[in-house]
């Protein structure tokens, strides 16, 4: 079955420690992205990568990093999460359509 | 800067019912899409229209897409309950190489039996 799996589903982290959400599709896309989705402003682009070992910014990029070291797979990374990261997190794989995981639920206090 | 605009916000309807939910944008684009969440889940792609002119239909869903109106509308009819959820509207990358979505907020639609 085609998938995008992310994990954790769901995460609560206090300020500063380093976490990672992971991301792997199925599908041999080469193109991968992650979104952000907060209340009254939709979703909202991060990070994207056409492939591997290519990345750039999204459209809010800051506090975040990812890497793409093998086609399948695309972390995102916190280094130092703060208050303000405290989202829904989706990642995304392919190209039209976009298809989408099952978002990761983060909380920052 | 492209911004996508969906109206309403929220729509509450009866069973039965037909309605439109609007999708205007900002920038030339040809590609658009529609995607469904319900609460607590995933987005689920319903029509990607990639032509001015474009209809698709599945089921009592319809999207269309107006180029040059810069207008996508998604119809609804005869609403049942398990139309329920939020629907968004999604605006093509221009940017060659990112096929970045910018979405519109969303309408919540909820169908009152």
């Amino acid at each position: 079955e085609a998938q995008v799996t992310q994990n954790p589903r769901y995460l609560i982290t206090v300020t500063g420690k380093k976490l990672t959400v992971t991301c792997s599709q199925n599908m041999n896309h080469e193109y991968m992205s992650w979104y952000r989705q907060d209340p009254g402003l939709g979703l909202r682009q991060i990070y994207y990568s056409m492939n591997v070992e290519v990345t750039d910014k999204g459209d809010v990029p800051e506090g975040y990093k990812v890497s793409r070291k093998e086609k399948r797979n695309f972390p995102l990374i916190l280094e130092s999460p703060s208050p303000n990261q405290t989202s829904l997190y989706f990642c995304a794989s392919g190209v039209v359509p976009l298809h989408f995981g099952n978002g990761t639920r983060l909380t920052v206090t | 800067e492209l911004k996508v605009e969906q109206n309403p916000l929220f729509l509450s309807m009866q069973e039965g019912k037909n309605y439109t939910i609007y999708c205007n944008y900002s920038t030339t684009s040809d590609r658009l899409y529609w995607y469904r969440q319900d609460p607590g889940k995933s987005l689920e792609s319903l029509f990607v229209l990639l032509s001015n002119g474009a209809v698709k239909q599945e089921g009592r869903l319809m999207a269309s897409l107006d180029t040059k109106a810069r207008l996508s509308t998604l119809h609804i009819t005869a609403a049942v309950h398990d139309l329920s959820a939020t629907y968004f509207c999604a605006v093509g990358g221009t940017n060659f190489g990112n096929e970045k979505l910018t979405f519109g907020t969303g309408t919540r639609l909820t169908i009152i039996p």
